[in-house]
Protein backbone atom coordinates (compact mmCIF):
# COMPACT_ATOMS: atom_id res chain seq x y z
CA UNK A 1 0.00 0.00 0.00
CA UNK A 2 1.04 3.60 -0.72
CA UNK A 3 2.51 5.37 2.66
CA UNK A 4 2.91 9.59 2.28
CA UNK A 5 5.51 11.32 4.80
CA UNK A 6 6.01 14.76 5.82
CA UNK A 7 8.41 15.98 8.09
CA UNK A 8 9.00 17.83 10.68
CA UNK A 9 5.80 17.75 12.50
CA UNK A 10 5.71 21.36 13.75
CA UNK A 11 8.79 24.07 13.39
CA UNK A 12 8.99 27.27 15.07
CA UNK A 13 11.72 29.38 12.66
CA UNK A 14 12.94 32.59 13.05
CA UNK A 15 12.27 35.35 10.41
CA UNK A 16 14.87 35.78 7.87
CA UNK A 17 15.86 31.90 8.96
CA UNK A 18 15.86 29.51 5.50
CA UNK A 19 13.00 26.45 5.48
CA UNK A 20 13.32 23.42 3.64
CA UNK A 21 9.88 20.68 4.57
CA UNK A 22 10.54 17.19 3.05
CA UNK A 23 7.69 14.87 1.52
CA UNK A 24 8.12 11.67 0.43
CA UNK A 25 5.93 9.00 -0.64
CA UNK A 26 6.20 5.22 -1.17
CA UNK A 27 4.45 2.25 -3.00
CA UNK A 28 3.90 3.99 -6.19
CA UNK A 29 5.86 5.69 -9.06
CA UNK A 30 5.53 8.34 -10.66
CA UNK A 31 3.03 10.16 -8.58
CA UNK A 32 1.63 13.66 -9.28
CA UNK A 33 2.95 15.29 -5.84
CA UNK A 34 1.22 18.64 -4.31
CA UNK A 35 2.38 21.46 -2.00
CA UNK A 36 -0.57 23.42 -0.12
CA UNK A 37 -0.84 25.79 2.56
CA UNK A 38 -3.63 26.00 4.69
CA UNK A 39 -4.43 29.07 7.23
CA UNK A 40 -5.89 28.76 10.29
CA UNK A 41 -9.90 27.86 10.13
CA UNK A 42 -9.58 28.19 6.24
CA UNK A 43 -9.21 26.12 2.52
CA UNK A 44 -6.39 24.88 0.72
CA UNK A 45 -4.29 27.03 -1.29
CA UNK A 46 -1.73 25.47 -3.96
CA UNK A 47 1.51 26.16 -3.60
CA UNK A 48 3.07 24.22 -6.28
CA UNK A 49 2.19 20.63 -8.35
CA UNK A 50 4.75 18.41 -10.18
CA UNK A 51 4.19 15.79 -12.54
CA UNK A 52 7.10 14.28 -12.69
CA UNK A 53 10.84 14.50 -12.05
CA UNK A 54 12.32 18.23 -12.01
CA UNK A 55 9.07 19.66 -13.49
CA UNK A 56 7.62 22.16 -10.96
CA UNK A 57 4.40 24.38 -11.59
CA UNK A 58 4.22 27.21 -9.58
CA UNK A 59 0.75 28.50 -8.63
CA UNK A 60 1.55 31.50 -6.12
CA UNK A 61 4.61 33.55 -6.82
CA UNK A 62 6.31 34.25 -3.13
CA UNK A 63 9.40 33.56 -1.45
CA UNK A 64 8.80 29.66 -1.57
CA UNK A 65 10.12 27.13 -4.12
CA UNK A 66 10.20 23.73 -4.89
CA UNK A 67 12.03 20.48 -5.77
CA UNK A 68 11.58 17.32 -6.76
CA UNK A 69 14.86 15.57 -6.91
CA UNK A 70 13.97 11.99 -7.49
CA UNK A 71 10.41 10.32 -8.05
CA UNK A 72 8.64 10.33 -5.03
CA UNK A 73 10.70 13.23 -3.24
CA UNK A 74 9.25 16.66 -3.18
CA UNK A 75 10.64 19.35 -1.61
CA UNK A 76 9.53 22.89 -0.28
CA UNK A 77 12.14 25.25 0.09
CA UNK A 78 12.74 29.20 0.98
CA UNK A 79 15.69 31.29 1.62
CA UNK A 80 14.60 33.90 3.72
CA UNK A 81 11.02 33.13 5.73
CA UNK A 82 8.28 35.72 6.27
CA UNK A 83 5.91 36.32 8.91
CA UNK A 84 3.09 35.51 6.55
CA UNK A 85 4.53 32.08 5.80
CA UNK A 86 3.40 30.85 9.09
CA UNK A 87 0.62 28.24 8.46
CA UNK A 88 0.05 24.84 7.94
CA UNK A 89 1.56 22.74 4.87
CA UNK A 90 0.10 20.21 3.54
CA UNK A 91 1.99 17.41 1.15
CA UNK A 92 -0.31 15.23 -1.03
CA UNK A 93 0.22 12.64 -3.84
CA UNK A 94 -2.36 11.75 -6.99
CA UNK A 95 -2.20 8.38 -8.96
CA UNK A 96 -3.48 9.99 -11.77
CA UNK A 97 -4.56 13.49 -11.15
CA UNK A 98 -8.08 13.03 -9.79
CA UNK A 99 -8.35 12.01 -5.43
CA UNK A 100 -5.42 13.44 -3.79
CA UNK A 101 -3.54 11.53 -0.76
CA UNK A 102 -2.67 13.87 1.98
CA UNK A 103 0.52 13.62 4.30
CA UNK A 104 0.08 14.65 7.91
CA UNK A 105 1.33 18.59 7.57
CA UNK A 106 4.00 20.08 8.85
CA UNK A 107 2.89 23.41 11.22
CA UNK A 108 5.20 25.98 10.70
CA UNK A 109 5.55 28.95 12.81
CA UNK A 110 7.71 32.00 12.51
CA UNK A 111 8.45 34.45 14.71
CA UNK B 1 -12.71 32.54 -10.53
CA UNK B 2 -13.22 28.89 -10.30
CA UNK B 3 -13.91 29.27 -6.38
CA UNK B 4 -17.35 27.78 -4.96
CA UNK B 5 -18.89 28.09 -1.81
CA UNK B 6 -19.92 25.77 0.98
CA UNK B 7 -21.96 26.47 3.46
CA UNK B 8 -22.81 26.51 5.94
CA UNK B 9 -19.44 27.61 7.54
CA UNK B 10 -20.02 25.62 10.92
CA UNK B 11 -22.64 23.37 11.51
CA UNK B 12 -23.66 21.48 15.00
CA UNK B 13 -25.74 19.12 15.64
CA UNK B 14 -26.60 16.57 18.29
CA UNK B 15 -25.43 12.39 18.28
CA UNK B 16 -27.43 11.08 16.03
CA UNK B 17 -29.01 13.44 13.83
CA UNK B 18 -28.04 14.01 10.29
CA UNK B 19 -25.94 16.26 8.51
CA UNK B 20 -26.17 18.42 5.54
CA UNK B 21 -23.34 20.37 3.86
CA UNK B 22 -23.38 21.80 0.48
CA UNK B 23 -21.05 22.79 -1.81
CA UNK B 24 -21.79 25.20 -5.21
CA UNK B 25 -19.36 25.97 -8.43
CA UNK B 26 -19.33 28.38 -11.17
CA UNK B 27 -17.91 26.07 -14.09
CA UNK B 28 -18.19 22.98 -15.52
CA UNK B 29 -16.32 20.29 -13.21
CA UNK B 30 -14.92 16.55 -14.40
CA UNK B 31 -15.56 15.28 -10.74
CA UNK B 32 -16.38 16.76 -7.28
CA UNK B 33 -14.78 14.87 -4.03
CA UNK B 34 -15.45 15.96 -0.77
CA UNK B 35 -12.71 15.23 2.07
CA UNK B 36 -12.94 15.15 5.79
CA UNK B 37 -10.18 16.51 8.20
CA UNK B 38 -9.62 16.09 11.79
CA UNK B 39 -8.17 18.73 13.24
CA UNK B 40 -4.31 19.62 12.94
CA UNK B 41 -4.77 16.92 10.63
CA UNK B 42 -3.74 15.53 7.00
CA UNK B 43 -6.89 15.78 4.64
CA UNK B 44 -8.60 11.93 3.63
CA UNK B 45 -10.43 11.26 0.79
CA UNK B 46 -14.30 10.48 1.35
CA UNK B 47 -15.97 10.42 -1.81
CA UNK B 48 -15.63 11.03 -5.63
CA UNK B 49 -18.79 11.48 -7.39
CA UNK B 50 -18.15 12.20 -11.75
CA UNK B 51 -20.05 14.91 -13.46
CA UNK B 52 -22.53 11.73 -14.90
CA UNK B 53 -23.74 10.93 -11.71
CA UNK B 54 -26.10 11.92 -9.56
CA UNK B 55 -26.01 10.27 -6.74
CA UNK B 56 -23.18 7.93 -4.67
CA UNK B 57 -23.18 5.86 -0.87
CA UNK B 58 -20.92 5.13 0.89
CA UNK B 59 -21.65 3.91 4.27
CA UNK B 60 -23.24 6.68 6.08
CA UNK B 61 -22.37 9.55 3.58
CA UNK B 62 -24.34 10.22 1.02
CA UNK B 63 -23.51 12.41 -1.98
CA UNK B 64 -25.50 14.41 -4.47
CA UNK B 65 -24.69 16.24 -7.82
CA UNK B 66 -26.93 18.69 -9.38
CA UNK B 67 -25.11 19.72 -12.77
CA UNK B 68 -27.93 21.65 -14.02
CA UNK B 69 -27.66 23.52 -10.42
CA UNK B 70 -23.77 23.20 -9.99
CA UNK B 71 -24.24 22.20 -6.45
CA UNK B 72 -23.61 19.27 -4.71
CA UNK B 73 -24.51 17.93 -1.21
CA UNK B 74 -22.73 15.70 1.47
CA UNK B 75 -25.18 14.24 3.86
CA UNK B 76 -23.87 12.01 7.20
CA UNK B 77 -26.70 10.00 8.49
CA UNK B 78 -26.64 9.29 12.23
CA UNK B 79 -24.48 11.08 13.25
CA UNK B 80 -21.36 10.47 15.89
CA UNK B 81 -18.83 11.97 17.97
CA UNK B 82 -16.24 11.13 15.62
CA UNK B 83 -17.51 12.84 12.64
CA UNK B 84 -16.77 15.92 14.24
CA UNK B 85 -14.21 17.45 12.09
CA UNK B 86 -13.89 19.98 8.67
CA UNK B 87 -15.40 18.84 5.52
CA UNK B 88 -13.66 20.16 2.37
CA UNK B 89 -15.37 19.73 -1.21
CA UNK B 90 -12.54 20.10 -4.18
CA UNK B 91 -13.85 20.34 -7.89
CA UNK B 92 -11.92 18.59 -10.61
CA UNK B 93 -12.49 20.41 -13.66
CA UNK B 94 -12.24 19.87 -17.31
CA UNK B 95 -9.43 22.09 -18.43
CA UNK B 96 -7.05 20.91 -15.30
CA UNK B 97 -5.56 17.14 -15.22
CA UNK B 98 -3.78 17.94 -12.32
CA UNK B 99 -5.23 20.26 -10.00
CA UNK B 100 -8.74 20.37 -7.69
CA UNK B 101 -10.22 23.69 -6.58
CA UNK B 102 -11.07 23.69 -2.82
CA UNK B 103 -13.66 25.35 -1.29
CA UNK B 104 -13.52 26.83 2.48
CA UNK B 105 -14.79 23.70 4.10
CA UNK B 106 -17.67 23.45 6.84
CA UNK B 107 -16.64 23.05 10.41
CA UNK B 108 -18.80 19.95 11.95
CA UNK B 109 -19.37 19.87 15.26
CA UNK B 110 -21.37 16.65 16.62
CA UNK B 111 -22.16 17.14 20.48
CA UNK B 112 -22.66 14.23 22.44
Amino acid sequence: SQTIHQWPATLVQPVGSPLSLECTVEGTSNPNLYWYRQAAGRGLQLLFYSVGIGQISSEVPQNLSASRPQDRQFILSSKKLLLSDSGFYLCAWSPGGETQYFGPGTRLLVL
Amino acid sequence: SQQGEEDPQALSIQEGENATMNCSYKTSINNLQWYRQNSGRGLVHLILIRSNEREKHSGRLRVTLDTSKKSSSLLITASRAADTASYFCARGFMDSNYQLIWGAGTKLIIKP
